[in-house]
């Protein structure tokens, strides 16, 4: 089946390490998103890449950095610089027409303490 | 500058009763509008899109909804609520006319609950 792979599901880090998040997908898609969600905010654009080696910053990439050396996977990197990195990682891609829905994986719990 | 609201953080709905799930946009141009649905602990599946054409968009699940370019509005509406249905809905926009492939704004979510 295609689709969209986070792991791991969750993750516990101290404060202070990086942590890279993985994002794999089979869908052929070229475009992939990182978005963070936390209760009552919605979800809000970190990252995006529209093409391999590619991407740009979202409302909220400080602190966070990401690759794109494959169309299959965009990992995330969240650094010690990311004040609040607690939160619920989206990942999500689509395919090149405009209208085309985003599909996104089952996420990536990340708790910082 | 494209944003959404979801006026209500909360909906309860008695099973078997209909639904509504408010959503109301703001773009420069036409709106691509979507709705998701996510269950806990798990990522956002999409349930149906407005792009142009009939106002009344059909969906997933039997889910349905209305676009009202009048009144900038685009309600996610079901006939008949089942308890499994209950889940965050999030409704998201997206102008046409800004080029931009930053994808969809989204709205902050309402958590629907269907009581039996």
């Amino acid at each position: 089946d295609g689709g969209i792979t986070q792991s791991p599901k969750y993750l516990f880090r101290k404060e202070g390490q990086n942590v890279t998040l993985s994002c794999e997908q089979n869908l052929n898609h070229d475009a992939m998103y990182w978005y963070r969600q936390d209760p009552g905010q919605g979800l809000r654009l970190i990252y995006y890449s529209q093409i391999v080696n590619d991407f740009q910053k979202g409302d909220i990439a400080e602190g966070y950095s990401v690759s794109r050396e494959k169309k299959e996977s965009f990992p995330l990197t969240v650094t010690s610089a990311q004040k609040n990195p607690t939160a619920f990682y989206l990942c999500a891609s689509r395919d090149r027409q405009g209208n085309s829905p985003l599909h996104f994986g089952n996420g990536t719990r990340l708790t910082v303490t | 500058a494209q944003s959404v609201a979801q006026p209500e953080d909360q909906v309860n709905v008695a099973e078997g009763n209909p639904l509504t799930v408010k959503c109301t946009y703001s773009v420069s141009g036409n709106p691509y509008l979507f709705w998701y649905v996510q269950y806990p602990n798990r990522g956002l599946q999409f349930l149906l899109k407005y792009i142009t054409g009939d106002n009344l968009v059909k969906g997933s699940y039997g889910f349905e909804a209305e676009f009202n370019k009048s009144q900038t509005s685009f309600h996610l509406k079901k006939p008949s609520a089942l308890v499994s249905d209950s889940a965050l809905y999030f409704c998201a926009v997206r102008d046409i006319s800004s080029g931009s492939a930053r994808q969809l704004t989204f709205g902050s979510g309402t958590q629907l609950t269907v009581l039996p």
